[in-house]
C-alpha cells in the first residue's frame, strides 16, 4: 500500500527554534509538494519538486523557510527560526506528473504549534 | 490572490439528499481540475477529477461538472452519507514551463445529518 509518509505528524516548539519536517514520497512519483493549510488560505503551495530539483518556492518565506530533497526517498521542510505564526498543518504530497496530469496523493501531515 | 475560491465554508444537508459543493477560478489557462476530501487528522485524498476537454465526470455517488465559460466546477454527491462528512477542497492545475502545480481552494466543510 503505497503513501507518502510524515514524520514527526506533531511538533511543538519553542519561537526561535529549528524545525526540521520529513516526507517520504511514493516510490516511482517524480514531483514532491510541500502545503501549508491555514483557515484563510486553504491549502497554500509552499514549494514543489520535480526529479528532486527546485521548480518553484515562490510561496516560501525565503528568510526563514528552505526546501531540499537529498535523495529521491527524502524531502525536507526546515523553517529557522521559527515564530507563532508558522503554526499549521503542513502537508507533503507526491505525484507523477508528465505529459498528462495526474493528482496528488497527501501525506497526513505534520501538525507544528510554535509558542 | 486566491486563484481558486470556494466562497461556502460549510454545507449541511440531510441523509439521503443531493449534496452540491461549488468552486470557482480565475485563471483561464487551468486545464485540469480535481476534488479532494479531508477527514480531521488526516492529509486530504483524491475524489475525482475533470480535463478541461469535459463537461462532466461521474463516479458512483460522486460527479463533477466543469462550465468552462463561468469558470465554475461542482461537486454533486447523491446520496449523500453521514461518512461523506469532511472538508472538501477544489484543485486546479495549469501548466507551465516546469510543468503542472495544483492550486488549492480554502475548503468547504460538509456535514450529512443523519
Amino acid at each position: 500500500d503505497a503513501r507518502v509518509t510524515q514524520t514527526p505528524r506533531h511538533k511543538v516548539t519553542e519561537m526561535g527554534q529549528e524545525v526540521t519536517m520529513r516526507c517520504q514520497p511514493i516510490l516511482g512519483h517524480n514531483t514532491v509538494f510541500w502545503y501549508r493549510q491555514t483557515m484563510m488560505q486553504g491549502l497554500e503551495l509552499l514549494a514543489y519538486f520535480r526529479n528532486r530539483a527546485p521548480l518553484d518556492d515562490s510561496g516560501m518565506p525565503k528568510d526563514r523557510f528552505s526546501a531540499e530533497m537529498p535523495d529521491a526517498t527524502l524531502a525536507t521542510l526546515k523553517i529557522q527560526p521559527s515564530e507563532p505564526r508558522d503554526s499549521a498543518v503542513y502537508f507533503c504530497a507526491s505525484g507523477l506528473v508528465g505529459t498528462g496530469t495526474t493528482e496528488a496523493f497527501f501525506g497526513q501531515g505534520t501538525r507544528l504549534t510554535v509558542v | 490572490d486566491q486563484q481558486v475560491k470556494q466562497n461556502s465554508p460549510s454545507l449541511s444537508v440531510q441523509e439521503g439528499r443531493i449534496s452540491i459543493l461549488n468552486c470557482d477560478y480565475t485563471n483561464s489557462m487551468f486545464d485540469y481540475f480535481l476534488w479532494y476530501k479531508k477527514y480531521p487528522a488526516e492529509g486530504p485524498t483524491f475524489l475525482i477529477s475533470i480535463s478541461s476537454i469535459k463537461d462532466k465526470n461521474e463516479d458512483g455517488r460522486f460527479t463533477v461538472f466543469l462550465n468552462k465559460s463561468a469558470k465554475h466546477l461542482s461537486l454533486h454527491i447523491v446520496p449523500s452519507q453521514p461518512g461523506d462528512s469532511a472538508v472538501y477542497f477544489c484543485a486546479a492545475s495549469a501548466p507551465t514551463n516546469t510543468g503542472n502545480q495544483f492550486y488549492f481552494g480554502t475548503g468547504t466543510s460538509l456535514t450529512v445529518i443523519p
